[in-house]
């Protein structure tokens, strides 16, 4: 069973970066886009980005190019950099595995998520 | 980006009622639908994706259909455990983008 885990700071002050690393156990790695999501309290799901451990990434154009992510396959972790942040930026951030079924595309697995709040 | 929109925000239903959700793309997005349902404190778990694939492991009272830009999630007969809000998601192109979400709460 694939498990993923986020893990890092809860509490990241105004302008600095906001760091999470997501761990992946139970199944491999590779081959699969590993997406992050956040939700603000009170509010929706937000697509943040993905990327594969061959190098393709993607991210959300409304996050102003403030967003980094990585991928260490010898640990199996992906990371998750976000520049400049704001109070804006508070959320629960979520990790998940973006899998190909079928005639589809879907997140079948996410991290519990972890709650970071901007203040200072 | 692609905008997805739900359709009723929020419902009040009782245990055995049967639910209807909407979900619509502002263009086509063939099936790439996704349906999650999503619980306080939980994270999200997959229903339906492909517009109408069940994920291994969900009751058969979940099911989805549409193409295009019209889609939709049934629950054939609502349980106690399914009081949750509910999110469509198309992954026809990045950015994904997922609608806003609908509260099912007890009626």
């Amino acid at each position: 069973q694939v498990q993923l885990q986020e893990s890092g700071p809860g509490l990241v002050k105004p302008s600095e970066t906001l760091s999470l690393t997501c761990n992946v156990s139970g199944g491999s790695i590779n081959g699969y886009f590993w997406s992050w999501i956040r939700q603000p309290a009170g509010k929706g799901l937000e697509w943040i980005g993905r990327l594969s451990t061959s190098g393709n990434i993607n991210d959300n154009p409304s996050l102003k190019s403030r967003v980094t992510m990585s991928a260490d396959t010898s640990k199996s972790q992906f990371s998750l950099n976000l520049s400049s942040v704001t109070a804006a930026d508070t959320a629960v951030y979520y990790c998940a595995r973006e899998t190909v079924a079928g005639s589809g595309r879907s997140l079948d697995y996410w991290g519990q998520g972890t709650l970071v709040t901007v203040s200072s | 980006d692609i905008q997805m929109t739900q359709s009723p925000s929020s419902l009040s239903a009782s245990e055995g009622d049967r639910v209807t959700i909407t979900c619509r793309a502002s263009q086509s997005i063939s099936s790439y639908l996704n349906w999650y349902q999503h619980k306080p404190g939980k994270a999200p778990k997959l229903l339906i994706y492909a517009a109408s694939s069940l994920q291994t492991g969900v009751p058969s009272r979940f099911s989805g259909s549409g193409s295009g830009t019209d889609f939709s999630l049934t629950i054939s007969s609502l349980q106690p455990e399914d009081f949750a809000t509910y999110y469509c998601q198309q992954t026809y192109t990045t950015p994904r983008t997922f609608g806003q979400g609908t509260k099912v709460e007890v009626k």
